[in-house]
Protein backbone atom coordinates (compact mmCIF):
# COMPACT_ATOMS: atom_id res chain seq x y z
CA UNK A 1 0.00 0.00 0.00
CA UNK A 2 1.08 3.24 -0.61
CA UNK A 3 2.96 4.69 2.48
CA UNK A 4 5.09 8.64 2.87
CA UNK A 5 7.16 8.60 5.71
CA UNK A 6 8.09 11.92 7.69
CA UNK A 7 11.05 12.77 10.29
CA UNK A 8 9.03 10.94 13.00
CA UNK A 9 10.74 12.34 15.69
CA UNK A 10 10.72 16.54 16.59
CA UNK A 11 13.71 18.13 14.85
CA UNK A 12 15.19 20.77 17.04
CA UNK A 13 17.52 23.12 15.64
CA UNK A 14 19.61 26.01 16.30
CA UNK A 15 18.36 29.90 15.41
CA UNK A 16 20.21 30.78 11.93
CA UNK A 17 20.92 27.53 11.04
CA UNK A 18 19.14 25.41 8.09
CA UNK A 19 16.39 22.94 8.97
CA UNK A 20 15.88 20.00 6.57
CA UNK A 21 13.02 17.98 6.53
CA UNK A 22 13.18 14.72 4.90
CA UNK A 23 9.40 12.97 3.36
CA UNK A 24 10.15 9.50 1.71
CA UNK A 25 7.78 7.69 -0.04
CA UNK A 26 6.72 3.81 -1.25
CA UNK A 27 4.41 2.15 -3.37
CA UNK A 28 3.26 5.60 -5.55
CA UNK A 29 4.56 7.83 -8.22
CA UNK A 30 3.40 10.86 -7.50
CA UNK A 31 2.90 13.93 -10.26
CA UNK A 32 3.54 16.57 -7.94
CA UNK A 33 4.24 17.02 -4.31
CA UNK A 34 3.19 19.57 -1.86
CA UNK A 35 4.25 20.93 1.64
CA UNK A 36 1.88 22.16 4.26
CA UNK A 37 2.62 24.42 7.50
CA UNK A 38 0.42 23.49 10.42
CA UNK A 39 0.29 25.39 13.68
CA UNK A 40 -1.61 23.86 16.89
CA UNK A 41 -5.27 24.63 16.70
CA UNK A 42 -5.59 25.43 13.08
CA UNK A 43 -5.57 24.06 9.52
CA UNK A 44 -2.70 23.29 7.37
CA UNK A 45 -1.23 26.29 5.08
CA UNK A 46 0.25 25.60 1.93
CA UNK A 47 4.00 26.53 1.01
CA UNK A 48 5.12 24.82 -1.94
CA UNK A 49 4.42 22.66 -4.89
CA UNK A 50 6.99 20.89 -6.77
CA UNK A 51 5.83 18.90 -10.38
CA UNK A 52 7.30 15.39 -10.57
CA UNK A 53 9.54 16.54 -13.58
CA UNK A 54 11.27 19.70 -11.47
CA UNK A 55 14.39 18.37 -9.60
CA UNK A 56 13.89 22.11 -6.74
CA UNK A 57 11.73 25.16 -6.09
CA UNK A 58 12.31 27.94 -4.57
CA UNK A 59 10.27 30.57 -2.50
CA UNK A 60 12.07 33.00 0.17
CA UNK A 61 14.23 30.89 2.30
CA UNK A 62 12.15 27.89 1.80
CA UNK A 63 13.68 25.25 -0.65
CA UNK A 64 12.37 22.16 -1.75
CA UNK A 65 13.99 19.34 -3.74
CA UNK A 66 11.92 16.14 -5.24
CA UNK A 67 14.15 13.21 -6.38
CA UNK A 68 11.91 10.60 -8.42
CA UNK A 69 14.82 7.96 -7.92
CA UNK A 70 15.22 7.88 -4.73
CA UNK A 71 11.10 8.50 -3.99
CA UNK A 72 12.19 11.42 -1.54
CA UNK A 73 11.82 14.98 -1.04
CA UNK A 74 13.94 17.66 1.04
CA UNK A 75 12.29 20.77 2.52
CA UNK A 76 14.89 22.87 4.15
CA UNK A 77 14.35 26.26 5.82
CA UNK A 78 17.59 28.36 5.47
CA UNK A 79 18.16 30.90 8.46
CA UNK A 80 15.43 29.64 10.33
CA UNK A 81 13.86 32.00 12.95
CA UNK A 82 11.32 30.73 16.34
CA UNK A 83 8.89 31.83 14.28
CA UNK A 84 9.41 28.67 11.50
CA UNK A 85 8.73 26.49 14.91
CA UNK A 86 5.26 24.25 13.34
CA UNK A 87 4.66 20.89 11.79
CA UNK A 88 5.25 20.53 8.45
CA UNK A 89 3.42 18.48 6.21
CA UNK A 90 4.53 16.28 3.22
CA UNK A 91 1.96 15.52 0.58
CA UNK A 92 1.71 13.45 -2.75
CA UNK A 93 -1.03 13.75 -5.17
CA UNK A 94 -1.86 12.64 -8.48
CA UNK A 95 -5.15 14.38 -10.22
CA UNK A 96 -7.12 15.25 -7.44
CA UNK A 97 -6.30 12.50 -4.91
CA UNK A 98 -3.75 13.97 -2.34
CA UNK A 99 -2.11 11.45 0.69
CA UNK A 100 -0.41 13.06 3.79
CA UNK A 101 2.05 12.32 5.88
CA UNK A 102 2.22 12.51 9.67
CA UNK A 103 4.25 15.56 9.39
CA UNK A 104 7.52 16.51 11.34
CA UNK A 105 7.77 19.14 14.30
CA UNK A 106 10.44 21.66 14.26
CA UNK A 107 11.80 23.49 16.85
CA UNK A 108 13.59 26.36 16.06
CA UNK A 109 15.60 27.32 19.31
CA UNK A 110 16.43 30.80 20.04
CA UNK B 1 -11.30 38.61 2.00
CA UNK B 2 -12.41 36.01 4.50
CA UNK B 3 -10.63 32.36 4.49
CA UNK B 4 -12.27 29.18 4.59
CA UNK B 5 -14.94 29.55 7.63
CA UNK B 6 -15.77 26.09 9.53
CA UNK B 7 -18.04 26.23 12.75
CA UNK B 8 -18.31 25.02 15.83
CA UNK B 9 -14.19 25.13 16.17
CA UNK B 10 -15.41 22.65 19.04
CA UNK B 11 -18.00 19.94 19.18
CA UNK B 12 -19.03 17.51 22.33
CA UNK B 13 -21.28 14.73 21.47
CA UNK B 14 -22.44 11.66 23.41
CA UNK B 15 -22.45 8.28 21.58
CA UNK B 16 -25.27 7.85 19.74
CA UNK B 17 -25.83 11.44 18.44
CA UNK B 18 -25.58 13.30 15.50
CA UNK B 19 -22.66 15.89 14.19
CA UNK B 20 -23.08 18.93 11.76
CA UNK B 21 -19.95 20.10 10.57
CA UNK B 22 -20.53 23.60 8.99
CA UNK B 23 -18.19 24.60 6.01
CA UNK B 24 -18.04 27.56 3.85
CA UNK B 25 -15.58 27.78 1.18
CA UNK B 26 -13.26 30.89 0.12
CA UNK B 27 -15.65 33.46 -1.82
CA UNK B 28 -15.87 31.58 -5.35
CA UNK B 29 -14.20 28.60 -4.60
CA UNK B 30 -16.50 25.85 -5.67
CA UNK B 31 -14.49 22.71 -5.07
CA UNK B 32 -14.69 21.51 -1.51
CA UNK B 33 -12.36 18.50 0.22
CA UNK B 34 -13.02 17.00 3.72
CA UNK B 35 -10.37 15.68 5.92
CA UNK B 36 -10.15 13.48 9.37
CA UNK B 37 -7.16 14.43 10.97
CA UNK B 38 -6.50 12.09 14.19
CA UNK B 39 -3.52 12.95 17.09
CA UNK B 40 0.16 12.18 15.66
CA UNK B 41 -1.59 11.27 12.56
CA UNK B 42 -1.68 12.58 9.13
CA UNK B 43 -4.82 14.22 7.19
CA UNK B 44 -6.76 11.55 5.88
CA UNK B 45 -8.80 12.09 3.17
CA UNK B 46 -12.54 11.96 3.27
CA UNK B 47 -14.34 13.13 0.65
CA UNK B 48 -14.24 16.44 -2.59
CA UNK B 49 -17.20 17.93 -3.72
CA UNK B 50 -18.11 20.52 -6.56
CA UNK B 51 -21.47 22.88 -5.84
CA UNK B 52 -24.21 19.88 -5.85
CA UNK B 53 -21.93 16.98 -6.42
CA UNK B 54 -19.74 14.60 -5.08
CA UNK B 55 -17.02 13.98 -7.09
CA UNK B 56 -14.85 11.59 -4.61
CA UNK B 57 -16.11 9.76 -1.85
CA UNK B 58 -13.66 7.14 -1.46
CA UNK B 59 -12.23 8.10 1.84
CA UNK B 60 -15.52 8.50 3.65
CA UNK B 61 -16.95 5.13 5.45
CA UNK B 62 -20.35 4.04 3.73
CA UNK B 63 -21.78 3.80 7.05
CA UNK B 64 -23.21 7.09 9.46
CA UNK B 65 -21.17 9.62 6.87
CA UNK B 66 -22.95 11.78 4.88
CA UNK B 67 -21.47 15.21 2.68
CA UNK B 68 -23.17 17.47 0.63
CA UNK B 69 -22.62 21.10 -0.78
CA UNK B 70 -25.62 22.40 -1.98
CA UNK B 71 -26.08 25.17 -4.56
CA UNK B 72 -26.70 27.89 -1.81
CA UNK B 73 -24.90 27.61 1.79
CA UNK B 74 -22.02 25.57 2.82
CA UNK B 75 -21.12 22.56 2.68
CA UNK B 76 -22.01 20.07 5.65
CA UNK B 77 -20.72 16.84 6.94
CA UNK B 78 -22.65 14.78 8.78
CA UNK B 79 -22.13 12.03 10.94
CA UNK B 80 -24.83 10.27 12.51
CA UNK B 81 -24.82 7.63 15.29
CA UNK B 82 -21.40 8.47 16.71
CA UNK B 83 -18.98 6.43 18.31
CA UNK B 84 -15.72 7.49 20.37
CA UNK B 85 -13.71 6.55 17.51
CA UNK B 86 -15.47 8.99 15.73
CA UNK B 87 -13.60 11.92 17.80
CA UNK B 88 -10.71 13.89 15.73
CA UNK B 89 -10.32 16.97 13.75
CA UNK B 90 -12.04 17.62 10.98
CA UNK B 91 -10.87 19.84 8.09
CA UNK B 92 -12.50 21.80 5.01
CA UNK B 93 -10.70 22.96 2.33
CA UNK B 94 -11.73 24.22 -0.85
CA UNK B 95 -9.96 25.53 -4.19
CA UNK B 96 -11.03 27.28 -7.08
CA UNK B 97 -10.61 24.97 -9.57
CA UNK B 98 -10.68 21.17 -10.10
CA UNK B 99 -7.21 19.65 -9.83
CA UNK B 100 -4.93 19.85 -7.08
CA UNK B 101 -1.80 19.64 -9.10
CA UNK B 102 -2.59 23.55 -10.49
CA UNK B 103 -4.31 25.14 -7.29
CA UNK B 104 -3.46 25.20 -3.67
CA UNK B 105 -6.41 23.61 -0.89
CA UNK B 106 -7.16 26.59 1.45
CA UNK B 107 -7.49 24.89 4.28
CA UNK B 108 -10.29 26.10 7.65
CA UNK B 109 -8.97 26.41 11.24
CA UNK B 110 -11.16 22.50 11.60
CA UNK B 111 -13.79 21.39 14.17
CA UNK B 112 -12.44 19.34 16.87
CA UNK B 113 -15.02 16.84 17.61
CA UNK B 114 -15.72 14.96 21.18
CA UNK B 115 -17.71 11.96 21.60
CA UNK B 116 -17.85 11.10 25.04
Amino acid sequence: SQKIEQNSEALNIQEGKTATLTCNYTNYSPAYLQWYRQDPGRGPVFLLLIRENEKEKRKERLKVTFDTTLKQSLFHITASQPADSATYLCALGRDDKIIFGKGTRLHILP
Amino acid sequence: NAGVMQNPRHLVRRRGQEARLRCSPVKGHSHVYWYRQLPEEGLKFMVYLQKENIIDESGMPKERFSAEFPKEGPSILRIQQVVRGDSAAYFCASSPRAGTSTDTQYFGPGTRLTVL
